[in-house]
């Protein structure tokens, strides 16, 4: 099946620095999704990547779809407190209703 | 616009009793989707809708069953809970394939 790898599982940083994530794949997909969940909530869309190559930002997100199609990364720039949470990618490939969900990583800001 | 909208909240059932989930979307979507949520394991699909009339397996379907009310409802029913589903579910929804997903803030369940 798919294998879908998202590093690092958990991170701890200081207000104010820079976060890099990831999510690497096995095989190639035409979308990426970036979701954030805060505890007790649903996740929430991020951002939405479907041209390989694409970098997109979202305030201090930035996120680029890989130009192999196996891989992106989401980038938070100065982060701040409220940053704290889960973020997931997901990809699918084209045609189909099912998404594949990453494990996850946990973010931890410290003021 | 509350986009998608969950019920219960919370819920502790006894191993073999029996529970719907229910889940509505107010944004005309045309697709709907149930995900279980575990530690570290992130979000597994449980079963989709992909229109009104339509449903299908997803990756782990064992032990559950969907109703696709109408376009704005679909439910995920339980029939005989085991401990192993012991987890948070959430209801997701979207326009049309590979579209982003909405989700709803989930249904905290847990069997003993």
């Amino acid at each position: 099946g798919q294998q879908l790898n998202q590093s690092p599982q958990s991170m701890f940083i200081q207000e104010g620095e820079d976060v890099s994530m990831n999510c690497t794949s096995s095989s190639i997909f035409n979308t990426w999704l970036w979701y954030k969940q805060d505890p007790g909530e649903g996740p929430v869309l991020l951002i939405a990547l479907y041209k390989a190559g694409e970098l997109t930002s979202n305030g201090r997100l930035t996120a680029q779809f890989g130009i192999t199609r196996k891989d992106s990364f989401l980038n938070i720039s100065a982060s701040i407190p409220s940053d704290v949470g889960i973020y997931f990618c997901a990809y699918t490939t084209s045609g189909t209703y099912k998404y594949i969900f990453g494990t996850g990583t946990r973010l931890k800001v410290l003021a | 616009n509350a986009g998608v909208t969950q019920t219960p909240k919370f819920q502790v059932l006894k191993t073999g009793q029996s529970m719907t989930l229910q889940c509505a979307q107010d944004m005309n979507h045309n697709s709907m989707y149930w995900y279980r949520q575990d530690p570290g394991m992130g979000l597994r699909l449980i079963y989709y809708s992909a229109s009104e009339g339509t449903t299908d397996k997803g990756e782990v379907p064992n032990g559950y069953n969907v109703s696709r009310l109408n376009k704005r409802e679909f439910s995920l029913r339980l029939e005989s809970a085991a401990p192993s589903q012991t987890s948070v579910y959430f209801c997701a929804s979207d326009r049309d394939r590979d579209q982003p997903q909405h989700f709803g803030d989930g249904t905290r369940l847990s069997i003993l």
